[in-house]
Parts: C-alpha cells; sequence; structure tokens
C-alpha cells in the first residue's frame, strides 16, 4: 500500500541543523510531487515547502526560505529536509505528504516526525 | 498570501447530528479547495478535493460545497469515529494556505 514514514526527527538547540527523511513506497515515487508540512504543538497545519517530480521545481514558505533546502532522491524513493539555523518556531511535527501536481491536495501522509528546538 | 478563515473555530454535537463547517478564503479560488480530517496524534486525511468530490475510501455521509471564496463541508450523521479537528486548504496558488480548524466534540 501507499506508505510514507518521515524519520530524523528530535531535540536541536537553537541555531542547530536537522535532516529529516521521508521513505516512500507502495508507488512510483518519481511521478509524484512532494511537500513538507508542519504542525507547532496544538496549532494548524503550515505548508512549508515543495519540490517537483524530477526536483527542477522548489519552492518554499517565507518563514523558513534561505534556511531549509529540499531535495529528494528518486532513485532511492526518498524525500528529504535539511533544516539549519533552527529556531524555537520552528518546533513541529513534520510531516511529508504526496501531490499529484504543484498546486494540489495531499495524499497521503507520513505519520510525522517530532523536531524540538530549545535549549 | 490566501488567507482561508473557518467557523466555527469548535463545536460540540451529538451522534447522529447534521454538522456543517464553513470555509472562506480571502480571494477567490474557484474550486481549488480540500477538506481534510485529523484525529489526535495522527496525520490529517484528505476527505474531499476540488470543493465537492469525496476522495475514495470516505464515507459518504461527508459533502462539499461552494467555490469562488465560500465553501462548506457537511455531515450528514455524526458518527462516534467522526470527531475530530477539521481542516480546509487551498491549492489555487502559493504558498498552499490552511484553515485554523474546526474542532467537533461530543455533546
Amino acid at each position: 500500500q501507499v506508505q510514507l514514514v518521515e524519520s530524523g526527527g528530535g531535540l536541536v538547540k537553537p541555531g542547530g541543523s536537522l535532516r529529516l527523511s521521508c521513505a516512500a513506497s507502495g508507488f512510483t515515487f518519481s511521478d509524484y510531487h512532494m511537500n513538507w508540512i508542519r504542525q507547532a504543538p496544538g496549532k494548524g497545519l503550515e505548508w512549508v515547502s515543495y519540490i517537483a517530480t524530477s526536483g527542477g521545481s522548489i519552492s518554499y514558505a517565507d518563514s523558513v526560505k534561505g534556511r531549509f533546502t529540499i531535495s529528494r532522491d528518486n532513485a532511492n524513493n526518498s524525500l528529504y529536509l535539511q533544516m539549519n539555523s533552527l529556531r524555537a518556531e520552528d518546533t513541529a511535527v513534520y510531516y511529508c505528504a504526496r501531490a499529484m501536481v504543484r498546486f494540489n491536495w495531499f495524499d497521503p501522509w507520513g505519520q510525522g516526525t517530532l523536531v524540538t528546538v530549545s535549549s | 498570501d490566501i488567507q482561508m478563515t473557518q467557523s466555527p473555530s469548535s463545536l460540540s454535537a451529538s451522534v447522529g447530528d447534521r454538522v456543517t463547517i464553513t470555509c472562506r478564503a480571502s480571494q477567490r479560488i474557484n474550486s481549488y479547495l480540500n477538506w481534510y480530517q485529523q484525529k489526535p496524534g495522527k496525520a490529517p486525511k484528505l476527505l474531499i478535493f476540488g470543493a465537492s468530490t469525496l476522495q475514495s475510501g470516505v464515507p459518504s455521509r461527508f459533502s462539499g460545497s461552494g467555490s469562488g471564496t465560500d465553501f462548506s463541508l457537511t455531515i450528514s450523521s455524526l458518527q462516534p469515529e467522526d470527531f475530530a479537528t477539521y481542516y480546509c486548504q487551498q491549492s489555487y496558488s502559493t504558498p498552499i494556505t490552511f484553515g485554523p480548524g474546526t474542532k467537533v466534540d461530543i455533546k
């Protein structure tokens, strides 16, 4: 079945870095656009970043632009989010989610990985 | 950015009730509106896309309507498993944005 599994979350100090991964299975990963979406504790959903099927088109939310880098490895069915210069306000559960086209609905979502930025 | 609002922010209802949640966009988004259900500790689940198309596997008691700036999600007869938080999301333009959510709990 279609599955997305995130990993790489954890506790990091302000200013630190973390790399999230999302392993995809059950579908042809290279055919789909991918996104990262986050949810701060007790808060709503915030779209973070997008990458096209081949990686040729990428976009970021203003809140993470210049600090986060999205990438993908189609050969290994994996999506990544490199997060640098982390701030307390980046504390959230980070979900990867599949989309058929750039501006689209998200389905499915992974189970999420928690990133906590705290000293 | 397109701002999404939802009302109410929360509601209490009983099993069997008809429930309607509304979502409004700050500018016209045609039918580029999607609805998700999220239960505590779980990832969001797609319910409806394109304002009114039911995702495969979603019970028919869920329905969506609207176009332009005003949209609604209706649960025709609330079931115990429907108690959750519901989010709308616009997919008209970047950045993609979500509504703040509507929490549906048990009366």
